[in-house]
């Protein structure tokens, strides 16, 4: 498997807080990507980067923000939570932007 | 615009009967075409990808798919399955700016 890890795996926060979520990879690759997985909605792209400091908008965006100051590290954060952001959410990792390889996961409940 | 539509939400077949997932997508250009599982609770697994060459892919779990070109399909095969394939299938197309469109997935059900 991939050398990805997703931090925490669980989380529950309150609605209107900010909540930041962590994808650690050591495969030194150059893509990332968050997504969200919903039940009847599949996967949808939220953020990706490709490379240190340069990301970009997903399809659904509204809502997040995404950092990359080193390689190893993309960190998406809900700026203020909202209970439509409960999912559960999925880092991949790419080396060349062609075959993704996802992390464990992440699951979030906005109460 | 790209996509890819897996056409049956759920597929119920009894053990070790065969079994084929369906995965259809729309795009003018070449392509590299993915499936990906997802057992209960765990995060996405590659099953098998076709990138050039050979238009039959094989993969793990004694997986193997399909590309037809001319039809624009990338269908999903196994000829015996088990309980354990119990699971979510999804198809994935690539874009060319380096992003995977997704179908919206397929569940499998193994009845005893």
């Amino acid at each position: 498997d991939a050398g990805i890890t997703q931090s925490p795996r669980h989380k529950v926060t309150e609605t209107g807080t900010p909540v930041t979520l962590r994808c650690h990879q050591t495969e030194n690759h150059r893509y990332m990507y968050w997504y969200r997985q919903d039940p009847g909605h599949g996967l949808r792209l939220i953020h990706y980067s490709y490379g240190v400091k340069d990301t970009d908008k997903g399809e659904v965006s509204d809502g997040y923000s995404v950092s990359r100051s080193k390689t190893e590290d993309f960190l998406l954060t809900l700026e203020s939570a909202t209970s439509s952001q409960t999912s559960v959410y999925f880092c991949a990792i790419s080396a060349s932007g062609e075959t993704q390889y996802f992390g464990p996961g992440t699951r979030l409940l906005v109460l | 615009a790209q996509s890819v539509t897996q056409l049956d939400s759920q597929v119920p077949v009894f053990e070790e009967a065969p079994v084929e997932l369906r995965c259809n997508y729309s795009s003018s250009v070449s392509v590299y075409l993915f499936w990906y599982v997802q057992y209960p609770n765990q995060g996405l697994q590659l099953l098998l990808k076709y990138l050039s060459g050979s238009t039959l892919v094989k993969g793990i779990n004694g997986f193997e798919a399909e590309f037809n070109k001319s039809q624009t399909s990338f269908h999903l095969r196994k000829p015996s399955v088990h309980i354990s394939d119990t699971a979510e299938y999804f198809c994935a197309v690539s874009r060319s700016n380096y992003q995977l469109i997704w179908g919206a997935g397929t569940k499998l059900i193994i009845k005893p």
